[in-house]
């Protein structure tokens, strides 16, 4: 099984709509990720987690929010999307013990507003 | 600003010939230089860490280098499975470690 999971893998809504993207992971990793790829824009970070009980927002944080249920799990929600809210979208984790550490990603929610 | 610059943005390669991709960055204090791979509508895979000028790292067909404002990703006698896009981030000292990601070169090996 992945390591990094993400749910759903596709979906198409429509603007205005709430949608919640999901996140889990069987990494025991304390830090978690959001990120959106758009083609010419590489990966930008919209929030990030160092444990549960901190987040912090990223450079694009704008219209996002998130909740960190427990260790394993990091959910990412859109409150009324928007169109330029159409985007691929990653979630990631990592190690921490003051050293530097790699990130794992999941595979990814196409997210496509109309 | 941190930032980091990937060139070419696009490869296209015959089938054994070597080429090398480039990764320019600008950092307050590099902690980290990473490479990933990705595959089209998949996430990044992990490939390399970098952390300190002169270090270098190698996996089959791939070795990764670094200077104090470059990393170079060498591709010796690529096969069409190496297709793949090549992202470069780096984590900074400064503020929080996150990480800063190029926009990627996209390859294409040709059989």
């Amino acid at each position: 099984d992945a390591d990094v999971t993400q749910t759903p893998r596709n979906r198409i809504t429509k603007t205005g709509k709430r949608i919640m993207l999901e996140c889990s992971q069987t990494k025991g990793h304390d830090r978690m990720y959001w990120y959106r790829q758009d083609p010419g824009l590489g990966l930008r970070l919209i929030y990030y987690s160092f444990d549960v009980k901190d987040i912090n927002k990223g450079e694009i944080s704008d219209g996002y929010s998130v909740s960190r249920q427990a260790q394993a799990k990091f959910s990412l929600s859109l409150e009324s999307a928007i169109p330029n809210q159409t985007a691929l979208y990653f979630c990631a984790t990592s190690a921490t013990d003051g050293r530097v550490y790699e990130q794992y990603f999941g595979p990814g929610t196409r997210l496509t507003v109309t | 600003e941190d930032q980091v610059t990937q060139s070419p943005e696009a490869l296209r390669l015959q089938e054994g010939e070597s080429s090398s991709l480039n990764c320019s960055y600008t950092v307050s204090g590099l902690r980290g230089l990473f490479w990933y791979r990705q595959d089209p509508g998949k996430g990044p895979e992990f490939l390399f860490t970098l952390y300190s000028a002169g270090e270098e790292k190698e996996k089959e067909r791939l070795k990764a280098t670094l200077t104090k404002k470059e990393s170079f990703l060498h591709i010796t006698a690529p096969k069409p499975e190496d297709s793949a896009t090549y992202l470069c981030a780096v984590q900074s000292i400064s503020g929080t470690y996150k990480y800063i990601f190029g926009t990627g070169t996209r390859l294409k090996v040709l059989a």
